[in-house]
C-alpha cells in the first residue's frame, strides 16, 4: 500500500529565516506531487505541483519555491519567510491521469504541516 | 479561472437530521472527489465520481455528480457526531494534472 510522509508536522520561525518542508511517497513510483496551502477552516490553494523529476510547474507568484530531486521526493523552500507565510502546508500525491492502464483521479493527502512564522 | 463553490459554508444540525452539501462549478471536470478533514489532519478521500448523473453511496453518504459534470451534491442520512469535520469537494480537469478545490463545508453535529 502508498503511504505518504510530511515532516515536521509543526514549525515556528521567525520572519526573514529560512525554510524547508519534505514529503516522501512510498509504494507507488511516478507519482504526481503537490503542495497545497490551507487557510484555517477553508479550502486548499495548490502552489506546486510536479509530474516527475525536476519538472516543477508553481500555480501562484509567492515567496516559495519546489524541488524533486527524487521521483518519491518533494520538498517546500523559502530563502526568507514573512508573516504572510504561516498557514497549514499538505503534501499530495495521485496516481496521474493514467495508472496501470486505467484512469486514476484519486489524490492522497499526508498529514500536514503546521508552520508559524513569528 | 476554474472556481468550485461550496455551500452552505457552515452547517450545524442535531444528531439524526439529514443534510445535502452542494459544490457547483460553470466549468466541466473529468472526475470530482469528495473528502472530510478534521482539525489539524490533512484530508481523507471519501469518494471519486467520473461519470455525469454518477450515484455513489458510502453508508449513509450518497453522492451524486451532476449530468454535465459541472456539479456535485452529497448527502448525508440520520447525521452523527461522528459526521462533524469539513467537507470539502475538488475537480480535476480534463487534460490536467490539477485539481480545484471547492470552498468547504464546515459541518457539526450536536449529540
Amino acid at each position: 500500500s502508498q503511504t505518504i510522509h510530511q515532516w515536521p508536522a509543526t514549525l515556528v520561525q521567525p520572519v526573514g529565516s529560512p525554510l524547508s518542508l519534505e514529503c516522501t511517497v512510498e509504494g507507488t513510483s511516478n507519482p504526481n506531487l503537490y503542495w497545497y496551502r490551507q487557510a484555517a477552516g477553508r479550502g486548499l490553494q495548490l502552489l506546486f505541483y510536479s509530474v516527475g523529476i525536476g519538472q516543477i510547474s508553481s500555480e501562484v507568484p509567492q515567496n516559495l519555491s519546489a524541488s524533486r530531486p527524487q521521483d518519491r521526493q518533494f520538498i517546500l523552500s523559502s530563502k526568507k519567510l514573512l508573516l504572510s507565510d504561516s498557514g497549514f502546508y499538505l503534501c499530495a500525491w495521485s496516481g496521474g491521469l493514467w495508472t496501470s492502464g486505467s484512469v486514476s483521479y484519486e489524490q492522497y493527502f499526508g498529514p500536514g504541516t503546521r508552520l508559524t512564522v513569528t | 479561472t476554474q472556481l468550485l463553490e461550496q455551500s452552505p459554508q457552515f452547517l450545524s444540525i442535531q444528531e439524526g437530521e439529514n443534510l445535502t452539501v452542494y459544490c457547483n462549478s460553470s466549468s466541466v471536470f473529468s472526475s470530482l472527489q469528495w473528502y472530510r478533514q478534521e482539525p489539524g489532519e490533512g484530508p481523507v478521500l471519501l469518494v471519486t465520481v467520473v461519470t455525469g448523473g454518477e450515484v455513489k453511496k458510502l453508508k449513509r453518504l450518497t453522492f451524486q455528480f451532476g449530468d454535465a459534470r459541472k456539479d456535485s451534491s452529497l448527502h448525508i442520512t440520520a447525521a452523527q457526531p461522528g459526521d462533524t469535520g469539513l467537507y470539502l469537494c475538488a475537480g480535476a480537469a480534463s487534460g490536467t494534472y490539477k485539481y480545484i478545490f471547492g470552498t468547504g463545508t464546515r459541518l457539526k453535529v450536536l449529540a
